[in-house]
């Protein structure tokens, strides 16, 4: 089946180490967004690839970095997590942007832990 | 901004009870609106959307009326099942945005 992949499901790391956290669809779809949820919260878009174009939001700490090698990857790295960015971090693809016509397929999530 | 309100949880109901969660919204526009359900362990998966006013959106026995008028989206089923319980989220995106936010989530308990 056609899915949305996420790796590891639980990352536990060390305050200020670097993590990497990983993401592979094989839908094919051209659009690649990483979301924090944190507890009882709404998922918060942090950016979105539209093929090889890295969109930010404009409140994504400059912690947060993305790098998509291919259609079908894309990473979320973490240069210095705190405390704060324990969190599940959701994955998510579209065949195109627009999003009120376009479903979004999401990950399992990876959940984050910062010790 | 746009922005999106739903009804806290949890909420726990007895299996062939009927569901509601409320949802509200705010924006500038005129938005798309969705219910986007998580099972355990799982990612969300799409329930049901709508893309203007008044059309009902409906999947596996759930439903929501796109409500201008009280700028709502509320989720309703008739009689929910054990296979029901999940967190429901309520979400918007304004139309040819890339942005989708969403509500905090809602979560269901379905006993038996």
């Amino acid at each position: 089946d056609a899915m949305v992949i996420q790796n590891p499901r639980y990352q536990v790391t060390q305050f200020g180490k670097p993590v990497t956290l990983s993401c592979s669809q094989t839908l094919n779809h051209n659009v690649m967004y990483w979301y924090q949820q944190k507890s009882s919260q709404a998922p918060k878009l942090l950016f979105h690839y539209y093929d090889k174009d890295f969109n930010n939001e404009a409140d994504t700490p400059d912690n947060f970095q993305s790098r998509r090698p291919n259609t079908s990857f894309c990473f979320l790295d973490i240069r210095s997590p705190g405390l704060g960015d324990a969190a599940m971090y959701l994955c998510a693809t579209s065949r195109e942007r627009a999003a009120s016509y376009n479903e979004q397929f999401f990950g399992p999530g990876t959940r984050l832990t910062v010790l | 901004g746009d922005s999106v309100t739903q009804m806290e949880g949890p909420v726990t109901l007895s299996e062939e009870a009927f569901l509601t969660i409320n949802c509200t919204y705010t924006a500038t526009g005129y938005p798309s609106l969705f219910w986007y359900v998580q099972y355990p362990g799982e990612g969300l998966q799409l329930l049901l959307k709508a893309t203007k006013a008044d059309d009902k959106g409906s999947n596996k026995g759930f439903e929501a009326t796109y409500r201008k008028e009280t700028t709502s989206f509320h989720l309703e089923k008739g009689s929910v099942q054990v296979s029901d319980s999940a967190v429901y989220f309520c979400a918007l995106a304004e139309n040819n945005n890339n942005d989708m936010r969403f509500g905090a989530g809602t979560r269901l308990t379905v006993k038996p």
